[in-house]
């Protein structure tokens, strides 16, 4: 158990529909960092926030958005979902802002768009 | 920008076979490197990792060296068990001045330990 939880596990919803996806770090850590994982694509990273900031963006579709809250867990919000949008969706926390530390993942969502 | 190649699976060998599997990089400036492993059905877990060149990281008996020379990180087992099953990804970082950018994955390699 790497210490990261995420929300749901598994997620099926439609085409055109807007889901939310939520990831809570480790205790402490303060970076949050999402990736999205599909077969075509491979591990892609999205976006990193620290302390509620957003720091980095990776391939991140103008449709999908994410917010760092003050109790520092985070969401990833995809919208006007399209069939391509299936993919595991992990997030990942760190301590520190530079990246040479190790990133915790968590489970996973799994997201099935139809 | 940055990219990663590994070479893709599945790798089938042997119980207690030697195991390398190749990593090259292309990055700017000074990246960290990783080896990350996912079983089935798991997130990611943190095998070793490499901050600086010559540096030797080492784990459950996975030995991998940050090459700048040859822009390599190679991973490799003297002696695979059928537990080593799992898929491997070989991963870069590096830090952008503003925060760190994610890492960069290579497509993963797929190996299978036969008993």
């Amino acid at each position: 158990d790497s210490g990261v939880t995420q929300t749901p596990k598994h997620l099926i919803t439609a085409t055109g529909q807007r889901v939310t996806l939520r990831c809570s770090p480790r205790s402490g850590d303060l970076s949050v960092y999402w990736y999205q994982q599909s077969l075509d694509q491979g591990l892609q990273f999205l976006i990193h926030y620290y302390n509620g900031e957003e720091r980095a963006k990776g391939n991140i579709l103008e449709r999908f958005s994410a917010q760092q809250f003050p109790d520092l867990h985070s969401e990833l919000n995809l919208s006007s979902l399209e069939l391509g949008d299936s993919a595991l969706y992990f997030c990942a926390s760190t301590t520190s802002l530079a990246g040479v530390g190790e990133q915790f993942f968590g489970p996973g969502t799994r997201l099935t768009v139809l | 920008g940055n990219s990663v190649t590994q070479m893709e699976g599945p790798v089938t060998l042997s119980e207690e076979a030697f195991l390398t599997i190749n990593c090259t990089y292309t990055a700017t400036g000074y990246p960290s490197l990783f080896w990350y492993v996912q079983y089935p059905g798991e997130g990611l877990q943190l095998l070793l990792k490499a901050t600086k060149a010559d540096d030797k990281g080492s784990n459950k008996g996975f030995e991998a060296t940050y090459r700048k020379e040859t822009t390599s990180f190679h991973l490799e087992k003297g002696s695979v068990q059928v537990s080593d099953s799992a898929v491997y990804f070989c991963a870069l970082t590096s830090y952008s001045g503003g925060g760190a950018d994610g890492l960069t994955f290579g497509k993963g390699t797929h190996l299978i330990i036969q008993p």
